[in-house]
């Protein structure tokens, strides 16, 4: 079946460190990849996505490259501010899959000023 | 503005009782979903739905049930079986069929507590 594997959190750093937080997935077929982002109380919001391999997403200065070869979405963002605090998501959506989306288990990131 | 409304957003239970969280889409999703997040772990999906009138179980569904009788609307009861009911309770909808490359859409969740 479909599994999807993040780095376990907490993660700490401190305002303009670069963030790295580590994905990988097993899924049959060619999956499309997905981070979410929940902060504080509320629901969880698409951060970004790539669709195929080799694909990079990019939002908000976050940004993950799809590599079927090593079957990862890492995210990376070259400078964290404080507002990036919060849990993220790494998720993936199978074809043919009416459920459509495996979350993994999230991160917790908080980051100091 | 399109979006999911889940109401309420803090809600509390006594021992034995029924309750029914509710959630509206305006998005003109067919598909709809529910899932349970507990502190420091993932969601796990509860129901979903892909069309009105229609719905299957997810990975933890003993102790709920929903219903869909209308496009806009997904209500789950959390019944006297589920146990262990405390949890962050996500509503979300999307795009349906079986393209694998639409993203899911979130309201805002219920905190449901027992007395």
């Amino acid at each position: 079946g479909n599994s999807v594997t993040q780095m376990e959190g907490p993660v700490t750093l401190s305002e303009e460190a670069f963030l790295t937080i580590n994905c990988t997935y097993t899924a049959t077929g060619y999956p499309s990849l997905f981070w979410y982002v929940q902060y504080p109380g509320e629901g969880l919001q698409l951060l970004l996505k790539a669709t195929k391999a080799d694909d990079k997403g990019s939002n908000k200065g976050f940004e993950a490259t799809y590599r079927k070869e090593t079957t990862s979405f890492h995210l990376e963002k070259g400078s964290v501010q404080v507002s990036d605090s919060a849990v993220y998501f790494c998720a993936l959506s199978s074809p043919g899959s009416a459920r459509q989306l495996t979350f993994g288990s999230g991160t917790q990131l908080t980051v100091l000023p | 503005d399109g979006g999911i409304t889940q109401s309420p957003k803090y809600l509390f239970r006594k021992e034995g009782q029924n309750v029914t969280l509710s959630c509206e889409q305006n998005l003109n999703h067919d598909a709809m979903y529910w899932y349970r997040q507990d502190p420091g772990q993932g969601l796990r999906l509860i129901y979903y739905s892909q069309i009105v009138n229609d719905f299957q179980k997810g990975d933890i569904a003993e102790g709920y049930s929903v219903s869909r009788e209308k496009k806009e609307s997904f209500p789950l009861t959390v019944t006297s079986a589920q146990k262990n009911p405390t949890a962050f309770y996500l509503c979300a909808s999307s795009i349906a069929g079986t393209a694998n490359n639409q993203p899911q859409h979130f309201g805002d969740g219920t905190r449901l507590s027992i007395l």
